[in-house]
């Protein structure tokens, strides 16, 4: 059964700190990583990854795979309030009913 | 544009009941998938709906069902309803058929936070 795992399940960090979510991953059809930032409700795409090493980058945000060690990261620098939300890591794998499985996500909180 | 419209946004039902969702697309998006999301389950494909056709159906019992009208406005019902059907739904609508999570022109609308007492 495919699987995604993310950590830490929740953060809590200050303003100005940089951090790091962690995504792993055992499917058996890998074809591609998503993260998605979900504030109050609906989730907003962040970045597509399919090769390894190559990181992408929006602002303060970027992210990168490592298919060999099956985990993907993404990083957040000089983290602002407005960063605070639910990051969610999935997999397209074809394992489930649309081909994705996700983590259950990275509770992340940024205090003034 | 607007955005995706989920009715209601909030709804509380006893155990038993039966519910009706409803998302509007974005204006020329003729697709509409809904998740389900729990803290225990985290966000779980439901269906999809692209030209009143269901084209993709996630792992849930029969008691989930949807329909697409004519203009692309779709609607799911949850029969029976039972307390673990509490949930956040979400809807997103995109242009073609497939996977809208990983069409990055996809949009998601605000939710149904759905809670069975």
């Amino acid at each position: 059964e495919d699987k995604v795992v993310q950590s830490p399940l929740s953060l809590v960090v200050h303003e100005g700190d940089t951090v790091t979510l962690n995504c792993s991953y055992e499917v058996t059809n890998f074809r591609s990583l998503l993260w998605y930032k979900q504030e109050k409700k609906a989730p907003t795409f962040l970045f597509m990854l399919t090769s390894s090493g190559i990181e992408k980058k929006s602002g303060r945000l970027s992210s990168i795979l490592d298919k060999k060690e099956l985990f993907s990261i993404l990083n957040i620098t000089a983290t602002q309030t407005g960063d605070s939300a639910v990051y969610l890591c999935a997999v397209d794998s074809g394992g489930g009913a649309d081909g994705l499985t996700f983590g259950k996500g990275t509770h992340l909180i940024i205090q003034p | 544009k607007a955005g995706v419209t989920q009715t209601p946004r909030y709804l509380i039902k006893t155990r038993g009941q039966q519910v009706t969702l409803s998302c509007s697309p974005i204006s020329g998006h003729r697709s509409v998938s809904w998740y389900q999301q729990t803290p225990g389950q985290g966000l779980q494909f439901l269906f999809e709906y692209f030209s009143e056709t269901q084209r993709n159906k996630g792992n849930f019992p029969g008691r989930f069902s949807g329909r697409q009208f004519s203009n692309s406005r779709s609607e799911m019902n949850v029969s029976t309803l039972e307390l673990g059907d509490s949930a956040l739904y979400l809807c997103a609508s995109s242009v073609s058929t497939g996977k809208a999570l990983l069409d990055t022109e996809a949009f998601f609308g605000q939710g149904t936070r759905l809670t069975v007492v």
